[in-house]
């Protein structure tokens, strides 16, 4: 079935440095999501990729998916406390419907 | 627009006793999900439903465990009898065709 993992599990940056989150996908993906969960709170939509090796850019992240189209990363450059959260990637499962990745939680120490 | 709306917001109950999870969707969106989230299992979906009917439901984990959307702007998760293994976060998501997700701010059910 759909497996879709996520490395690290875990990251404890200290303020200004920068995050990289790595997803893999046992299968070729269609197109890729990714959200961000803040403490307590919801996952929150941030991007879709569907081309092969697309690379995106929203401020400081950089999502790009993979040639082959079974991995992605997310890159944080100078992370601010206001990163805090867990990272999901998400791959298409069935019809209309998404496999959510394990997801990477982030600590920024100030 | 208002986003997913769901209630409660926390949901404290004992074992036994039915509990009704309620979700009202994006305006305009056609596919509505019901996931569960705890910390060893993460991010699970129960059930998702597409233009009001029931597409997939394997994630459901027990008969206890039921669905409904009656209409295109309101969904119930039921379960009944409640068991404390249920405790987790439940999130209501809705999206229009296949774009990203929008959930509501969860339901935090805690069963005793």
């Amino acid at each position: 079935g759909q497996q879709v993992m996520q490395i690290p599990q875990y990251q404890h940056v200290q303020e200004g440095e920068d995050f990289t989150t790595y997803c893999n996908s046992s299968t070729t993906l269609s197109n890729i999501q990714w959200y961000k969960q803040r403490p307590g709170g919801h996952p929150v939509f941030l991007i879709q990729l569907v081309k092969s090796g697309e690379v995106k850019k929203q401020k400081r992240l950089t999502f790009q998916f993979g040639e082959a189209k079974k991995n992605s990363s997310l890159h944080i450059t100078a992370t601010q406390t206001t990163d805090v959260g867990t990272y999901f990637c998400a791959g298409p499962s069935g019809a209309n419907n998404l496999f959510f990745g394990t997801g990477t939680r982030l600590t920024v120490i100030p | 627009d208002a986003g997913v709306i769901q209630s409660p917001r926390h949901e404290v109950t004992e074992m036994g006793q039915e509990v009704t999870l309620r979700c009202k969707p994006i305006s305009g969106h056609n596919s509505l999900f019901w996931y569960r989230q705890t910390m060893m299992r993460g991010l699970e979906l129960l059930i998702y439903f597409n233009n009001n009917v029931p597409i997939d439901d394997s994630g459901m984990p027990e008969d206890r465990f039921s669905a409904k959307m009656p209409n295109a702007s309101f969904s119930t998760l039921k379960i009944q009898p409640s068991e404390p293994r249920d405790s987790a976060v439940y999130f209501c998501a809705s999206s229009f065709s296949v774009g990203g997700y929008t959930f509501g701010s969860g339901t935090r059910l805690t069963v005793v």
